[in-house]
């Protein structure tokens, strides 16, 4: 199974929103709405932010929202802010049941 | 408050075996509900799920490394384990534990070890 595909690189200005993407296929992502995402700051375990495509968990901010078209998935984050800054990773189930992430994007709070 | 705690040796030669192991505290890993998987991130590079595994011994690998790789649970230790056998520098990485809780989240992590440093040289 092939990565998901990501943007190497997003950038935003304070309080702007920026969106990543995270395309794969109809095996994963277009098949399923098990799509998660997870934030990760240098040094740092990945944080649960995104779950079913658009589910947040408890205590993650209502900045951070997931939506899902075909085969491709994105995060969207509103009202960017400094600490928002940090890599980001897409996570899908693949039929068959295993897991394959995408490649990371890198966000840039300009 | 579940924790996870990865350890095992931070250097191993190539072709050997590498074997990880991660502790759970603050809660049993004898749920019907809790998947336990392992993920690995090369320097530099992206995550990579390796397999995750049931404690009642069931488990799912990746198709790349399915036939390197034991994951097993040890429910009397609360501890789960990684064996990553004939390792090559390639398998150099930061490794993770994490939990899956199909109860509320579905194919999903929601819950990470710091993770614990493997480097393959000789």
């Amino acid at each position: 199974q092939s990565a998901l595909t990501q943007p190497a690189s997003v950038s935003g200005s304070p309080g702007q929103s920026i969106t990543i993407s995270c395309t794969g296929t109809s095996s994963d992502v277009g098949g399923y709405n098990y799509v998660s995402w997870y934030q990760q700051h240098p040094g740092k375990a990945p944080k649960f932010m995104i779950y079913d495509v658009n589910k947040r968990p408890s205590g993650v901010s209502t900045r951070f929202s997931g939506s899902k078209s075909g085969n491709t998935a994105s995060l969207t984050i509103s009202g960017l802010q400094a600490e928002d800054e940090a890599d980001y990773y897409c996570c899908s189930y693949v039929h068959g049941g295993t897991l394959v992430f995408g490649g990371g994007t890198k966000l840039t709070v300009l | 408050q579940l924790q996870l705690q990865e350890s095992g040796p931070g250097l191993v030669k190539p072709s050997e075996t590498l074997a990880l192991t991660c502790i759970v505290s603050g809660g049993s890993i004898s749920s019907y509900s809790f998947y336990w998987g392992w993920i690995r991130q090369p320097p530099g590079k992206g995550l990579e799920w390796i397999g995750s595994v049931h404690y009642s011994g069931s488990t799912y690998y990746t198709p790349s490394l399915k036939s390197r790789v034991t994951i097993s649970a040890d429910t009397s230790k609360n501890q789960l384990s990684l064996k990553l056998y004939s390792v090559t520098a390639a398998d150099t990485a930061l490794y993770f534990c994490a939990r899956e809780d199909s109860s509320y989240y579905d194919n999903a992590f929601d819950i990470w070890g710091q993770g614990t440093v493997v480097t393959v040289s000789s």
